[in-house]
């Protein structure tokens, strides 16, 4: 079974600062999807970025951008020039891909607190 | 992007009745959706996985009689939580995906207080 890890509980950055939030996963399969969610106060999850595993190039979302390290199982989010906007629960998750067939489901990982300081 | 709508956003329930939350993808179909618990300051935790026109499938550990789901279109699934008691008491969320997509769309979330 896939297993996401998120070792970092809680992170702080000063606005307008860089923050990288990491995230490793386990997994046999060649071909998934990975997530980067947000999920602030509101308690509503709100996609951040996702990256395809077949594909090399890093994704990128205006200020969000990922290293995705296939070999090491890594998937790093980096934020860049931090707003207070950005403060929330930060999830990473793995999805398997359609084309491995089996579930659709996600596999998340334990969440970390990003508090952004003025 | 693609709109998934939960109700109620919260709920209040005396211990032993049954609660039921809907979850609606909004302008898209979705054969199936998730649900998911979240307990405070955790992830999300799988429940089941809902499809339309079938039985739904239950993570290991989850009471299928307790939490009645059931997807009897494209576009709703209900979670009922039946014979509720304050251990039930949580967050729910639910999410779906477009047909020909590989991004869950998710719903506002129930806050479920079992009193």
């Amino acid at each position: 079974a896939q297993t996401v890890t998120q070792s970092q509980p809680e992170m702080s950055v000063q606005e307008a600062e860089t923050v990288t939030l990491s995230c490793t996963y386990d997994t046999s399969e060649s071909d998934y999807y990975l997530f980067w969610y947000k999920q602030p106060p509101s308690r509503q999850m709100i996609l951040v970025i996702r990256q395809e595993a077949y594909k090399q190039q890093n994704a990128t979302e205006n200020r969000f951008s990922v290293n995705f390290q296939k070999a090491a199982k890594s998937f790093s989010l980096k934020i860049s020039d931090s707003q207070l906007g950005d403060a929330a629960m930060y999830f990473c998750a793995y999805r398997t891909s359609l084309t491995q067939g089996g579930s659709e489901k996600l596999v998340f990982g334990k969440g970390m607190k990003l508090t952004v300081n003025p | 992007g693609a709109v998934v709508s939960q109700h109620p956003s919260w709920v209040i329930c005396k211990s032993g009745t049954s609660v039921k939350i809907e979850c609606r993808s909004l302008d898209f179909q979705a054969t199936t959706m998730f649900w998911y618990r979240q307990f405070p300051k955790q992830s999300l935790m799988l429940m089941a996985t809902s499809n339309e026109g079938s039985k739904a499938t239950y993570e290991q550990g989850v009471e299928k009689d307790k939490f009645l789901i059931n997807h009897a279109s494209l576009t709703l699934s209900t979670l009922t939580v039946t014979s509720a008691h304050p251990e039930d008491s949580s967050f729910y969320i639910c999410s779906a995906e477009p047909t020909v997509s590989t991004e869950a769309f998710f719903g506002q979330g129930t806050r479920l207080t079992v009193v």
